[in-house]
């Protein structure tokens, strides 16, 4: 199994740009999340979502849009990049039930906005 | 609003020596309690939760509520333990929230 996998590892954006994130998880985990990580802040929920359909707004969800057409596959959308959106980006997946706090995380995705 | 904090940013000591990473917490409800861990070009990884009071590498944390601590211990620290350590609070049954994370430094 491969786990939480995220394409792409690294990008550079500028300004005004759009891209999309993608996660894959292969353990039919019904919850999917996206952090993202900054020097000194540690992860922030962004959005994350129970359930195949389903997508729910985090701690920062502004700027992005999520999609969650399949239950393996979690897509996390930039429409206008700007420079404060440089960051990494984590996804992680979860079980649902009394296990939903055990997340497993992908590798993260280097992104820079110029 | 649920918080937690991790005071330190970095935590240096030497091999064999005792090892405590601060974690505080704000939360009106039942609190449900984690450690994560991010070795070097490793992925972020559960190291343990507060309810199975277990000990995983030789660490232990224990909850407690009237301090709202949830300290992460370990006796004698190896230079494997090296990583950054993110403690983590539950809530709303799906989601985390974590602190800011302390970098571990354990020299030979």
């Amino acid at each position: 199994n491969a786990g939480v996998t995220q394409t792409p590892k690294f990008r550079v954006l500028k300004t005004g740009q759009s891209m999309t994130l993608l996660c894959a998880q292969d353990m039919n985990h019904e919850y999917m999340y996206w952090y993202r990580q900054d020097p000194g802040m540690g992860l922030r929920l962004i959005h994350y979502s129970v359930g195949e359909g389903t997508t729910a707004k985090g701690e920062v969800p502004d700027g992005y849009n999520v999609s969650r057409l399949k239950k393996q596959n979690f897509l996390l959308g930039l429409e206008s990049a700007a420079p404060s959106q440089t960051s990494v980006y984590f996804c992680a997946s979860g079980l649902a039930g009394l296990s939903s706090y055990e997340q497993y995380f992908g590798p993260g995705t280097r992104l820079t906005v110029t | 609003a649920q918080r937690v904090t991790q005071p330190e940013k970095l935590l240096s000591v030497f091999k064999g020596a005792p090892v405590e990473l601060k974690c505080n917490y704000s939360y009106s409800g039942s609190p449900e309690l984690f450690w994560y861990v991010q070795y070097s070009r490793q992925r972020l990884q559960l190291l343990l939760r507060h309810i199975s009071r277990e000990s995983i590498k030789g660490f232990t944390a224990d909850l407690n509520k009237g301090e709202t601590s949830f300290h992460l211990k370990k006796p004698f620290a190896q230079e494997e333990d090296s990583a950054m350590y993110y403690c983590a609070l539950g809530y709303n049954t799906d989601k985390l929230i974590f602190g800011t994370g302390t970098r571990l430094q354990v020299f030979p």
